[in-house]
């Protein structure tokens, strides 16, 4: 079974400046895709980014990049020029590609503080 | 605007007495699916479906029905809720025309069970 791991439960950054976010996973299948979801106090599961396994340049949304390294099975995420409406609880999420089931399987999260 | 409806956003009831939280999306979506979320533990899969009247179990489906009569609706049947059914639960959809597709959540539903 694939298993996501994200090993910080709370980081903090000062405004303006940028944090990293930690993500491993575990799978035996080639074909995957990676996501990071924000989930600010309003509840909502937000996309931020996503890869496909089978890309090699890594996802840059604006502000937020990742760090795709496929070896390892590691899957960071980049926030530069943080803000205040960065503070959330970030999740991390794996689906296996193709099968019957579009599944997301999720690390138990990392809460974000952005400080003024 | 494309959506996923829950509905409703919060729920306190009581051990045993049935409810049911519906999911409506308005995007023709083939996929649905319904996950809990709990402190520490994440988001995890309770059922899905992959088209009309084709709906499995997910990782954690005890407790749970689903059914899927129509394309956008996929209700979240609890027949005799339990205290550990108290989660925040989502509804989530997604097209099937490619692998990359992402999938959309809804608000989320606050359900307290006492």
């Amino acid at each position: 079974a694939q298993t996501v791991t994200q090993s910080q439960p709370e980081m903090s950054v000062q405004e303006a400046e940028t944090v990293t976010l930690s993500c491993t996973y575990d799978t035996s299948e080639s074909d995957y895709y990676l996501f990071w979801y924000k989930q600010p106090p309003s509840r909502q599961m937000i996309l931020v980014i996503r890869q496909e396994a089978y890309k090699q340049q890594n996802a840059t949304e604006n502000r937020f990049s990742v760090n795709f390294q496929k070896a390892a099975k590691s899957f960071s995420l980049k926030i530069s020029d943080s803000q205040l409406g960065d503070a959330a609880m970030y999740f991390c999420a794996y689906r296996r590609g193709g099968g019957s089931n579009y599944k997301l399987t999720f690390g138990k999260g990392t809460l974000l503080t952005v400080n003024p | 605007e494309a959506q996923v409806t829950q509905n409703p956003r919060y729920l306190i009831t009581v051990t045993g007495k049935k409810l049911t939280v519906t999911c409506s999306q308005n995007m023709n979506h083939e996929y649905m699916s319904w996950y809990r979320q709990d402190p520490g533990l994440g988001l995890r899969q309770i059922y899905y479906s992959m088209n009309v009247e084709v709906t499995d179990k997910g990782d954690v489906p005890e407790g749970y029905k689903v059914s899927r009569k129509e394309k956008r609706n996929f209700p979240l049947i609890l027949e005799s809720p339990s205290p550990n059914q108290t989660s925040l639960y989502f509804c989530a959809s997604s097209s099937l025309a490619g692998d990359n597709q992402p999938q959309h959540f809804g608000d989320g539903t606050r359900l307290s069970i006492l």
